[in-house]
């Protein structure tokens, strides 16, 4: 089984809806990532969670939510879906102890398309 | 800003050499990584080098590191078909200890 598993693996949704994409982990990381892959522009931070009751915003924040529900459970949400916000989307965890390289292990992807 | 840049496409002859380039923007990052993306899957960690570090070696791959230029490069000696993908450089952020990657260059091998 994947460390790092990712649902549902591909979406197509109408502009308008509410979508949420799951992650879970079982590598007992305390970081976990949401990043969006465009072909062009490589891989964009979107929100990141250094542990349950700590989020942040990244680079690309507007239009997306994220719920850290457990340390192994990071979900993020698109309240009202729009056709640019098509792309694959990847979770990925870190643990970043001291004398860790910061190595991220990342999930298969969620490919969304938006209508 | 936290752009971190490569250049799109490179194509080799399988057997030759591979170099694949990148420019950075934060000069106080700890840890510089290439990590490799294959079709249909998600990203993997192939090499990292340390900020204190010129070259690292392991196996086929040569990272060089050039801090007075913040110039990352991956060289992939013996290219084979199966190098064929995407790499992607990153960067840990100091101030805010985040992973910001690159644009990602797709590699393309052939016969």
């Amino acid at each position: 089984d994947a460390d790092v598993t990712q649902t549902p693996r591909n979406r197509i949704t109408k502009t308008g809806k509410r979508i949420m994409l799951e992650c879970s982990q079982t590598k007992g990381h305390d970081r976990m990532y949401w990043y969006r892959q465009d072909p062009g522009l490589g891989l964009r931070l979107i929100y990141y969670s250094f542990d349950v009751k700590d989020i942040n915003k990244g680079e690309i924040s507007d239009g997306y939510s994220v719920s850290r529900q457990a340390q192994a459970k990071f979900s993020l949400s698109l309240e009202s879906a729009i056709p640019n916000q098509t792309a694959l989307y990847f979770c990925a965890t870190s643990d970043r102890a001291g004398t860790d390289t910061g190595e991220l292990f990342f999930g298969e992807g969620s490919r969304l398309t938006v209508l | 800003g936290e752009d971190v840049e490569q250049s799109l496409f490179l194509s080799v002859r399988e057997g030759d050499s591979s170099v694949i380039n990148c420019t950075y923007t934060d000069s106080s990052s700890t840890y510089l990584y290439w990590y490799k993306q294959e079709p249909g899957a998600g990203l993997q960690l192939l090499t990292y080098i340390f900020s204190n570090m010129d070259m690292k070696q392991d196996q086929r791959l040569t990272v060089l590191l050039n801090k007075k230029d913040k110039h990352l490069s991956l060289r992939i000696a013996d290219t084979q078909t199966g190098d064929s993908a995407i790499y992607f450089c990153a960067e840990i952020m100091r101030n805010t200890d985040k992973l910001i990657f690159g644009t990602g260059t797709r590699l393309q091998v052939f016969p």
